[in-house]
């Protein structure tokens, strides 16, 4: 079964530019895969950032970017701030109305 | 406001069922579908599968394919989530989220805790 791979943990500088990426065990990462962004911090429920490969979602502020680099999907943070230490997870859909989330990025500014 | 409020956390025993409930208010509730995701502790996210509120008709991982049921009921607006034989292993917490379409899954419940234990 193909896997969806997301970084291991990262970090980035107050004020600096991270990109986050899904991949693929198997493949490439298209637009056709829908890919999505999600934000998480602990013991809260999940907040989509991303969606439809580079739609923000609603409230969501432009420094968060979406897009496919080479052949996987990308968020990008730009002006990274404090509070976007988070867990990021993306999401795809694997065809057949089946999705599958990716393992997560633990984000840490510092 | 579109909202999607759960109902409260459970502990259940090993071999028993549990029912999740997903209560909407805030848009028409027939024109969308429900997505349901599990999360356990320190965990990541998992696609369980989704029911399509108007029609009725659902999708399931196969990971849970036979064990999980999604229901709903259009007159109370809720959706459920039935998963049955428990183990230890399906202790976390788990979420509805309306799918907007496009991977657009903009509102979620507050999540129920399940706790699986002997």
């Amino acid at each position: 079964q193909t896997v969806v791979t997301q970084e291991p943990p990262f970090s980035v500088s107050p004020g600096g530019t991270v990109t986050l990426t899904c991949g693929l065990s198997s493949g490439s990462v298209s637009t056709s895969y829908c890919p999505s962004w999600y934000q998480q911090t602990p013991g809260q429920a999940p907040r989509t950032l991303i969606y439809n490969t580079n739609t923000r979602s609603s409230g969501v502020p432009d420094r968060f970017s979406g897009s496919i680099l080479g052949n996987k999907a990308a968020l990008t943070i730009t002006g990274a701030q404090a509070d976007d230490e988070s867990d990021y997870y993306c999401l795809l859909h694997m065809g057949s109305d089946i999705w599958q989330f990716g393992g997560g990025t633990k984000l840490t500014v510092l | 406001q579109v909202q999607l409020v759960q109902s409260g956390a459970e502990v259940k025993r090993p071999g028993a069922s549990v029912k999740v409930s997903c209560k909407a208010s805030g848009f028409t509730f027939t024109t969308y579908s429900i997505q349901w995701v599990r999360q356990a502790p320190g965990q990541r996210l998992e696609w369980m599968g989704w029911i399509n509120l108007g029609r009725g008709s659902t999708k399931y991982s196969q990971k849970f394919q036979g064990r999980v049921t999604f229901t709903r009921d259009t007159s109370a607006s809720t959706a459920y989530m039935e998963l049955s034989s428990l183990i230890s292993e399906d202790t976390a917490v788990y979420f509805c989220a309306r799918d907007g379409g496009s991977g657009n899954w903009h509102f979620w419940g507050q999540g129920t805790m399940v706790t699986v234990s002997s």
